[in-house]
């Protein structure tokens, strides 16, 4: 089984549409939790760190279920500029090795 | 100010070569990380340095070597190329060593192995 497991998509979808993505993770020890935005053809970007409690910034809600070891994003009123693949990503133990999934891939369309 | 920088950007290799791609961390960032990504994956962890000693290593062959050096700087070496090692490789920076999970990362070396 895959540590991080993403649906790799692609999702299209219309603009202004929300749109959720889900991952699941295998170590229950996993302690902290990312999404990363990789646009085609270019490195990855932190885009939001994510918290039991939830967390927003702006259009992008994140949340996570330890309980489940399920981690989400919603998009809300998704623009153009959002189609990328975004990582799912967890941090495992000391240091700085992080764990990324597979990525869904978004298509945001007019 | 600079942010990570990878070189070469492209090169191709033939099965049996060696390769060392380079990378400089951002200015002030003690910690180096190197992630393969495979075309349709996301990226896999090979190493970390930090302080120039190695603080952690991922699920590669003892073909994958690195270093790190006195000015943070890394190299990244890879002997007796296979096809499968066609890749992106993609080098991090972060301030420290323990993860609050904010890599920046450089554009990459892609690797194409004939």
């Amino acid at each position: 089984r895959k540590e991080v497991e993403q649906d790799p998509g692609p999702f299209n979808v219309p603009e202004g549409a929300t749109v959720a993505f889900n991952c699941t993770y295998s170590n229950s020890a996993s302690q902290s939790f990312f999404w990363y935005r990789q646009d085609c053809r270019k490195e990855p970007k932190l885009l939001m760190s994510v918290y039991s409690s939830g967390n927003e910034d702006g259009r992008f809600t994140a949340q996570l279920n330890r309980a489940s070891q399920y981690i989400s994003l919603l998009i809300r009123d998704s623009k153009l500029s959002d189609s990328a693949t975004y990582l799912c990503v967890i941090l495992t133990g000391g240091g700085n090795k992080l764990t990324f999934g597979t990525g869904t891939q978004l298509k945001v369309e007019l | 100010d600079a942010g990570v920088t990878q070189s070469p950007t492209h090169l191709i290799k033939t099965r049996g070569q060696h390769v060392t791609l380079r990378c400089s961390p951002i200015s002030g960032h003690k910690s180096v990380s190197w992630y393969q990504q495979v075309l349709g994956q996301g990226p896999q962890f090979i190493f970390q340095y930090y302080e120039k000693e190695e603080r952690g290593r991922g699920n590669f062959p003892d073909r994958f070597s690195a270093r790190q050096f006195p000015n943070y700087s890394s190299e990244l070496n890879v002997n007796a190329l296979l096809l499968g090692d066609s890749a992106l490789y993609l080098c991090a920076s972060s301030l420290g060593n323990t993860g609050d999970g904010e890599l920046f990362f450089g554009e990459g070396s892609r690797l194409t192995v004939l």
